[in-house]
């Protein structure tokens, strides 16, 4: 069975501190993508980032970053010097390279960004 | 959203009443997806579908929920009778071509 955890239900952190969501997934799947995307408040779905499955370089954006580790099925996301805007809630996703493609999402973590 | 169009925004309907929802995939597209996020949930797979074709219902409530894609037009998600446990967030999605975009979603609020 394909599940992805996010077991983090809800981090507050103060503005400027590191941040790392957590997000462990399951699948019999040799090949597979994983996402990360976010929920601001406003309610729409942003798409941050996609990792195919034979991909394990950590890959950095700006301010944000995700660790692969095959090894360990996690896929966590860490936003660095945190800010307010960063305020939603994020979501990991996982998706088969075969079939129908559809997504399995965790439940959310909420980040809230405290001033 | 990548140009995935939805609506309506937002959809208050009574118990027992009908609810459609329209989604527009991204210009040129012929698939689209639909997800339900219940309140303080992750998104659920509802249905699959190519135009004129359902490629995979297997996430959809087995009665009251049917979905279409015709030719012409967007895709619609027919609520029948609905009842306060259909509230929720409904988004559909654009793929393009190894990730999929979403719409802004539709708001249903049943009283």
């Amino acid at each position: 069975a394909q599940k992805v955890t996010q077991a983090q239900t809800e981090i507050s952190v103060v503005e400027k501190e590191d941040v790392t969501l957590d997000c462990v997934y399951e699948t019999r799947d040799t090949t597979y993508y994983l996402f990360w995307y976010k929920q601001p408040p406003s309610g729409e779905l942003v798409f941050l980032i996609r990792r195919n499955s034979f991909d394990e370089q950590n890959e950095i954006s700006g301010r944000y970053s995700w660790n692969f580790q095959k090894s360990t099925s996690s896929f966590n996301f860490t936003i660095t010097a945190s800010q307010v805007v960063d305020s939603a809630v994020y979501f990991c996703a996982l998706g088969s390279t075969s079939g129908t493609y559809k997504y399995i999402f965790g439940t959310g973590t909420r980040l809230k960004v405290l001033a | 959203n990548a140009g995935v169009m939805q609506n309506p925004r937002h959809l208050v309907r009574r118990r027992g009443q009908e609810a459609r929802l329209r989604c527009s995939p991204m210009k040129g597209h012929s698939h689209v997806y639909w997800y339900r996020q219940l309140p303080e949930e992750g998104l659920k797979f509802m249905v699959y579908l190519q135009k004129e074709n359902i490629i995979d219902e297997s996430g959809m409530p087995k009665e009251r929920f049917s979905a279409e894609f015709p030719k012409e037009g967007p895709s619609i998600l027919r609520i029948q009778q609905v009842v306060r446990g259909d509230s929720a967030a409904y988004f559909c999605a654009s793929p393009y071509p190894d990730t999929q975009y979403f719409g802004p979603g539709t708001r249903l609020t049943v009283l």
